[in-house]
């Protein structure tokens, strides 16, 4: 079970780049990198997958290195909609646990 | 975008009174979770099951029960409710073991 660990909170301001790190040493072969993005009162909501090199969408991009130790969620040009708890998972994982996440606050 | 609905959305009850939350997805998924979230706290998982008939435990210990007759039904009840169950409870869904979970809007549960 590939454990992650990512930073319990982040701030930054309205239309910087944010990037979200997180480590997964442990991660297995056929593990896919996973992330969510979680609302006050709301579930999570799917962002972006990746397995390797560099995934994109309307949304963010995810950075995963050669070695798949770590991951780098990005988020080009924030606002402060995008204020939420953010969750970084290693799949397939038959018990999906998602962690305390990152907190991020967009600051005007 | 995924069809997956709880119902109902926000329920009050007493203590002692028996209750099922309803979880529903039209798209034919096999793995489905219950996860219980408080205010501003980490999900944990409850309860999840790899399809018809089978359902296991999760990380959290819940006095909670669960069913899987139905591929697209996945029912949680409380046999007794206490104020302790008063929480958000939130059911998802997905195709594969690889593939994204899909979140209903959840049940925020009171207890009183």
């Amino acid at each position: 079970l590939a454990k992650t660990t990512q930073p319990i909170s982040m701030d930054s301001y309205e239309g910087q780049e944010v990037n979200i790190t997180c480590s997964h040493n442990n991660i297995a072969t056929n593990d896919y990198i996973t992330w969510y993005q979680q609302f006050p009162s709301q579930g999570p909501r799917f962002i972006i997958q990746g397995y390797k090199t560099k995934v994109t969408n309307e949304v963010a991009s995810l950075f995963i290195p050669a070695d798949r130790k770590s991951s780098t969620l990005s988020l080009p040009r924030v606002s402060l909609s995008d204020t939420a708890v953010y969750y970084c998972l290693a799949l397939p994982n038959d018990k999906i646990i998602f962690g305390k996440g990152t907190r991020l606050h967009i600051l005007p | 975008e995924a069809d997956i609905y709880q119902t109902p959305r926000y329920l009050v009850i007493g203590t002692g009174k028996k209750i099922t939350l309803e979880c529903s997805q039209t798209m034919g998924h096999d793995k489905m979770y219950w996860y219980q979230q408080d205010p501003g706290m980490e999900l944990h998982l409850i309860h999840y099951s790899y399809g018809v008939n089978s359902t296991e435990k999760g990380d959290l210990s819940s006095e909670s029960t669960v069913s899987r007759i139905r591929t697209e039904h996945f029912p949680l009840t409380l046999e007794s409710a206490r104020p302790s169950h008063t929480s958000q409870y939130l059911c998802a869904s997905s195709e594969s073991r690889n593939s994204p979970l899909h979140f209903g809007n959840g049940t925020r549960l009171t207890v009183t």
